[in-house]
C-alpha cells in the first residue's frame, strides 16, 4: 500500500544544518518531490529526484535511495525564513502518476 | 507568483449551502489538480483534469464535483456544505510533459463553513 512517513516537527538553530527524512512505500515509483509550505500559503516546488544520489540547489540538497525507499532534504545555513512545513511527495506509476503526499514536517528555526 | 490564479481568496458560508471555487492554470499547462488541506493537516488530493477530461480521482466526496472548461480553467463545486468542509482548497497545474512535470500551486481559497 501507499505510505509516506516524515517527522511531524523539527527544531533547528539559525545558521545550522538540518536534515529532514522521508521514507516511502509505493507501487511503481516514478520520482520524489520536496515542497516548502509557509503557514497559510501555497506549497512551492523545491526539488525532484528520480535517480539515486544527491541533487544540490544552493542551500538546499535532496538525496534519494530507491532501494531503501528513503529520501532526505538537507538545508544548510538556516535562516529564519526557512521556518515552514516541508512536504515529501512520491509520484506513483500505479496510481496514474499521481503524487502521494506525506503529512509534512514543520521546521521551527530558533535564533 | 506561480502563475496559477484562484478565486475567491476567502469564502464564508453556512452549512447546507453550495459554493464554486475557480482556478486558472499557468499559461500552457493542460493539467489541473484540486487539493483540500484542513487545519494542520496534509494535502488531500481530490481530482485531476487533463485537457478537459477527468484523469484521476482521489478522496473526493460525492457532494463535491469539478470540471475543466475548453479554455482550461477549472471549477470545483462543493454542495450541502458541512462544518468539516472548512479548509484551504488549492488548485495546482502542470504541463503534463517532461520528467519533472512538477505541480505549481495557486494561492488557495480559504473556505469557512459556519
Amino acid at each position: 500500500g501507499q505510505n509516506i512517513d516524515q517527522p511531524t516537527e523539527m527544531t533547528a538553530t539559525e545558521g545550522a544544518i538540518v536534515q529532514i527524512n522521508c521514507t516511502y512505500q509505493t507501487s511503481g515509483f516514478n520520482g520524489l518531490f520536496w515542497y516548502q509550505q509557509h503557514a497559510g500559503e501555497a506549497p512551492t516546488f523545491l526539488s525532484y529526484n528520480v535517480l539515486d544520489g544527491l541533487e544540490e540547489k544552493g542551500r538546499f540538497s535532496s538525496f534519494l535511495s530507491r532501494s531503501k525507499g528513503y529520501s532526505y532534504l538537507l538545508l544548510k545555513e538556516l535562516q529564519m525564513k526557512d521556518s515552514a512545513s516541508y512536504l515529501c511527495a512520491v509520484r506513483e506509476r500505479d496510481s496514474n502518476y499521481q503524487l502521494i503526499w506525506g503529512a509534512g514536517t514543520k521546521l521551527i528555526i530558533k535564533p | 507568483d506561480s502563475g496559477v490564479t484562484q478565486t475567491p481568496k476567502h469564502l464564508i458560508t453556512a452549512t447546507g449551502q453550495r459554493v464554486t471555487l475557480r482556478c486558472s492554470p499557468r499559461s500552457g499547462d493542460l493539467s489541473v489538480y484540486w487539493y483540500q488541506q484542513s487545519l494542520d493537516q496534509g494535502l488531500q488530493f481530490l481530482i485531476q483534469y487533463y485537457n478537459g477530461e477527468e484523469r484521476a480521482k482521489g478522496n473526493i466526496l460525492e457532494r463535491f464535483s469539478a470540471q475543466q472548461f475548453p479554455d482550461l480553467h477549472s471549477e470545483l463545486n462543493l454542495s450541502s456544505l458541512e462544518l468539516g468542509d472548512s479548509a484551504l482548497y488549492f488548485c495546482a497545474s502542470s504541463s503534463g510533459k517532461g520528467s519533472y512535470n512538477e505541480q505549481f500551486f495557486g494561492p488557495g481559497t480559504r473556505l469557512t463553513v459556519l
